[in-house]
């Protein structure tokens, strides 16, 4: 059975540090996707990026980086230079392509409680 | 371009009291979802539907029914609600057609209160 573990329940930085925030999986597939998502204080979820198990290639985006090792099964995600709108709960998710045909949703670690503090 | 619209936003019930949670989207998807949210639990997949016709037990089904009315809606229903029904749900919807691939687009959540 598919899990996604996100062991850190909050981290609290001062605004302009980095901070990683991290996330194992577990799947059987050979064939899946991992998805980071934020939730702000507003409460809707705002899709951030998608990797595919195919892809190991780091990405950058802004601020925003990942580092997928499958090695380790882990999709970890960094904010360089955080700001006090990165406060938020980020959630890592993954997919399975083969299991349940892929069409059986997403799930979801139990989220990262992001504190910037100024 | 709504996206996913739910409705309502906010309920209050008594415990025995039911109530229909009613989500549509227009962007012609195929898979629609609902998720439940609690505090240190994550998003708990309660139903999903894969396309037009289907519906699917997800990982927290007990208590719950669902309808998939035609592609763009797909309601909640809890038939005799109980105060462990308290939570914030979401829907969500996804075109569906590459399997496990798709990004899913969701609803703003509506926070429902049993008491």
């Amino acid at each position: 059975a598919q899990k996604v573990t996100q062991a850190q329940t909050e981290i609290s930085v001062v605004e302009k540090e980095d901070v990683t925030l991290d996330c194992v999986y577990e799947t059987r597939d050979t064939t899946y996707y991992l998805f980071w998502y934020k939730q702000p204080p507003s409460g809707e979820l705002v899709f951030l990026i998608r990797r595919n198990s195919f892809d190991e290639q780091n990405e950058i985006s802004g601020r925003y980086s990942w580092n997928f090792q499958k090695s380790t099964s882990s999709f970890n995600f960094t904010i360089t230079a955080s700001q006090v709108v990165d406060s938020a709960v980020y959630f890592c998710a993954l997919s399975e392509a083969q299991s349940g045909g892929g069409a059986d949703g997403l799930t979801f670690g139990k989220g990262t409680h992001l504190i910037i503090q100024p | 371009n709504a996206g996913v619209t739910q409705t309502p936003k906010f309920q209050v019930l008594k415990t025995g009291q039911s109530m229909t949670l009613q989500c549509a989207q227009d962007m012609n998807h195929n898979s629609m979802y609902w998720y439940r949210q609690d505090p240190g639990m994550g998003l708990r997949l309660i139903y999903y539907s894969a396309s037009e016709g289907t519906t699917d037990k997800g990982e927290v089904p007990n208590g719950y029914n669902v309808s998939r009315l035609n592609k763009r809606e797909f309601s909640l229903r809890l038939e005799s609600a109980a105060p462990s029904q308290t939570s914030v749900y979401f829907c969500a919807s996804t075109l569906g057609l590459l399997s496990g691939a798709n990004v899913l687009t969701f609803g703003a959540g509506s926070r429902l209160t049993v008491l």
